[in-house]
């Protein structure tokens, strides 16, 4: 099945800067790409995905890229805010079961 | 549009008894709805894909006589977790597709689970 690594586990940055979040995947099968927010005991939301036609894709202060060679796609947050704060997970799916395999989660930490 | 409910939010239970969890999309017919675990600080794992009118497909570990799913119409799955321990306690997410999109899916609320 797929496996989708995730890093890093956890990211502290200051406010107004940037952070990255990087994931792998294993199946090259896989064609859409998606991330999610979650805040504690709350559902995961989707902020951004990508399907393997586009290389990029960008929304405000969020964007995501994807090498489908390298099989890897990135998390981009510019001008980071304490909002941001919360954990992130990647993902991973197909169309032929639409199944989502997710990342192990990345803590961010944005410090006033 | 396309919201998922699941009920109850949390629930506490004893060691041996059933529990029934339920996932509803209020806007929308799913065709497939997926139900996920997650224990605290870890990732979600896919328990089961669930189709309407069908028998749900199990991942690889999960017991399918423990975790019953039932998706009895385009609106309504279930989830009871038979003779509950305390290592059963972990929150309960499900999700489905609206058929429409060919990928996105929308996450239910959680259930919180506790086993005493």
């Amino acid at each position: 099945g797929e496996n989708v690594e995730q890093h890093p586990s956890t990211l502290s940055v200051q406010e107004g800067d940037s952070a990255v979040i990087k994931c792998t995947y294993s199946d090259s099968a896989s064609n859409y790409f998606p991330w999610y927010k979650q805040e504690l005991g709350k559902r995961p939301q989707l902020i951004i995905d990508i399907r393997s036609n586009v290389g990029e894709k960008k929304d405000q202060r969020i964007a995501v890229t994807l090498n489908k060679t390298a099989k890897h796609f990135s998390l981009h947050i510019t001008e980071t805010q304490p909002e941001d704060s919360a954990v992130y997970f990647c993902a991973a799916s197909k169309t032929n079961d639409y199944k989502l395999s997710f990342g192990a989660g990345t803590t961010v930490t944005v410090r006033a | 549009g396309a919201v998922v409910s699941q009920h109850p939010s949390r629930v506490i239970c004893k060691s041996g008894t059933s529990v029934k969890i339920e996932c509803r999309s209020l806007d929308f017919q799913a065709t497939t709805m997926f139900w996920y675990r997650q224990f605290p600080k870890q990732s979600l794992m896919l328990m089961a894909t669930s189709n309407e009118g069908s028998k749900a497909t199990y991942e690889q570990g999960v017991e399918k006589d423990k975790f019953l799913i039932n998706h009895a119409s385009l609106t309504l799955s279930t989830l009871t977790v038979t003779s509950a321990h305390p290592e059963d306690s972990s929150f309960y997410i499900c999700s489905a597709r609206t058929g429409q999109g060919p990928y996105e899916q929308y996450f239910g609320p959680g259930t919180r689970l506790t086993v005493t």
